[in-house]
């Protein structure tokens, strides 16, 4: 596998499931990134991790639970979603060295939740 | 709020003509990313622009940077029904020594007619 994969790449799910979408990224990078893309709203970010640590929520409700074990796996764990989260959930990856220039990030294929 | 706003949102063009998309944002930043994604497919970067008056070139496209008038162009060259897509720009307002945060704007969805 080679630069960061999505699993599962569909999900359908009931309000009172618990489900985990996982992201991995084979590019070496220290930066995993969690996005939201709706239809007709922009892209969102989620979470983000640097180094493992998270350093971004950006508001995202409780029943959102994101984990980062590792600098190359991202988990974000789902549990009494509402039908408005179903979306397309976006992983990325970019190499972050503390404030210096970055490269850019680089997107997993996403999964598509669709929430009953 | 940080606002980064595209337009067109909806593109319809014939092949061999030209045309820009433009991309204003609201707040500092020296910054910018232009991607492609395709229908059901995920983000696939096409240029990073880092400082004010970057132009980058790549095929039938040419992105460039403005960071005092906060604009950044994507400019289409002879269009080919390949370069069908959604195409977004995304800002950087990363704090000092923070993550990199991407600010997306919704898209300008591109299609190429022959």
């Amino acid at each position: 596998e080679t630069g960061v994969t999505q699993t599962p790449r569909h999900l359908v799910m009931g309000m009172t499931n618990k489900k985990s979408l996982k992201c991995e990224q084979h590019l070496g990078h220290n930066a995993m990134y969690w996005y939201k893309q709706s239809a007709k709203k922009p892209l969102e970010l989620m979470f983000v991790y640097n180094f493992k640590e998270q350093t971004e929520n950006n508001s995202v409700p409780s029943r959102f639970s994101p984990e980062c074990p590792n600098s190359s796996h991202l988990f974000l764990h789902l549990h009494t979603l509402q039908p408005e989260d179903s979306a397309l959930y976006l992983c990325a990856s970019s190499q972050s060295t503390g404030g210096e220039i970055q490269e850019t990030q680089y997107f997993g294929p996403g999964t598509r939740l669709l929430v009953l | 709020e940080l606002k980064v706003e595209q337009n067109p949102l909806f593109l319809s063009m014939q092949e061999g003509k030209n045309y820009t998309i433009y991309c204003n944002y609201s707040t500092t930043s020296d910054r910018l990313y232009w991607y492609r994604q395709d229908p059901g497919k995920s983000l696939e970067s096409l240029f990073v622009l880092l400082s004010n008056g970057a132009v980058k070139q790549e095929g039938r496209l040419m992105a460039s940077l403005d960071t005092k008038a906060r604009l950044s162009t994507l400019h289409i060259t002879a269009a080919v029904h390949d370069l069908s897509a959604t195409y977004f720009c995304a800002v950087d307002i990363s704090f000092q020594g923070g993550s990199e945060k991407l600010v997306f704007g919704k898209g300008t969805k591109l299609t190429v007619n022959p």
